[in-house]
């Protein structure tokens, strides 16, 4: 059974620091890997989307990498700022039950 | 614009009572699938559905029920069967069959108490 784990599962940072949040999977039969964004009380925005082909996307300030065989996903973000605090989740879609599994998520503050 | 539309935003329910959460998406996507947030414990799936007529157990489906009569629309029954509904519900869309390309849109929740 596929299960997704996020370390840390809160982290507060002083703005203008880059920062990694790191997700781990224990199947690699994964198509793609997904990182989102949650609001307090908001629905999920999607950031960014890797191919399980890929190794890394970049959107702006953020980097996510891609290691399958190892089951390892990383956001990086660049230069952090008080509008990144959110909780951040990593999820997998799963290739045998085709279907996506989340982390539990790393709730990020970021001080001004 | 196209997304995904979860209503009613707050819901509350008194204890025996069977309540109906809506998801409309005009995204034209097959996929369909309902989750629950609970505090600390990311999201777990309740049920998903890759196309109309048919839908799937998720890891959490004892208590609740679906329907997919429509593309546009999967909603979920909390029934009464389900003894601790209070929780924030997440309804998501994709394309399918899935594939290296797919992307996951969710709407904006739905937040269930039970009173």
């Amino acid at each position: 059974k596929q299960e997704v784990t996020q370390i840390p599962a809160a982290l507060s940072v002083p703005e203008g620091e880059n920062l990694v949040l790191n997700c781990s999977f224990t199947d690699s039969a994964i198509y793609n890997l997904q990182w989102f964004r949650q609001d307090p009380g908001k629905g999920l925005t999607s950031l960014l989307l890797i191919q399980s082909s890929q190794r890394e996307q970049t959107s702006g300030r953020l980097n996510a990498s891609l290691d399958k065989s190892s089951g390892r996903s990383t956001l990086y973000i660049a230069a952090s700022q008080p509008g990144d605090s959110a909780t951040y989740l990593c999820a997998v879609g799963e290739t045998s039950y085709d279907k996506v599994i989340f982390g539990p998520g790393t709730s990020l503050s970021v001080i001004p | 614009d196209g997304g995904i539309t979860q209503s009613p935003k707050y819901l509350f329910r008194k204890e025996g009572q069977n309540v109906t959460l809506s998801c409309e998406q005009n995204l034209n996507h097959d996929a369909m699938y309902w989750y629950r947030q609970d505090p600390g414990q990311g999201l777990r799936l309740i049920y998903y559905s890759q196309i109309v007529n048919d839908f799937q157990k998720g890891d959490i489906a004892e208590g609740y029920s679906v329907s997919r009569e429509k593309k546009e629309s999967f909603p979920l029954t909390v029934t009464s069967a389900q003894k601790n509904p209070t929780a924030f519900y997440l309804c998501a869309s994709s394309i399918a069959p899935t594939g290296p390309n797919t992307e996951a849109f969710f709407g904006q929740g739905t937040r269930l108490t039970v009173v």
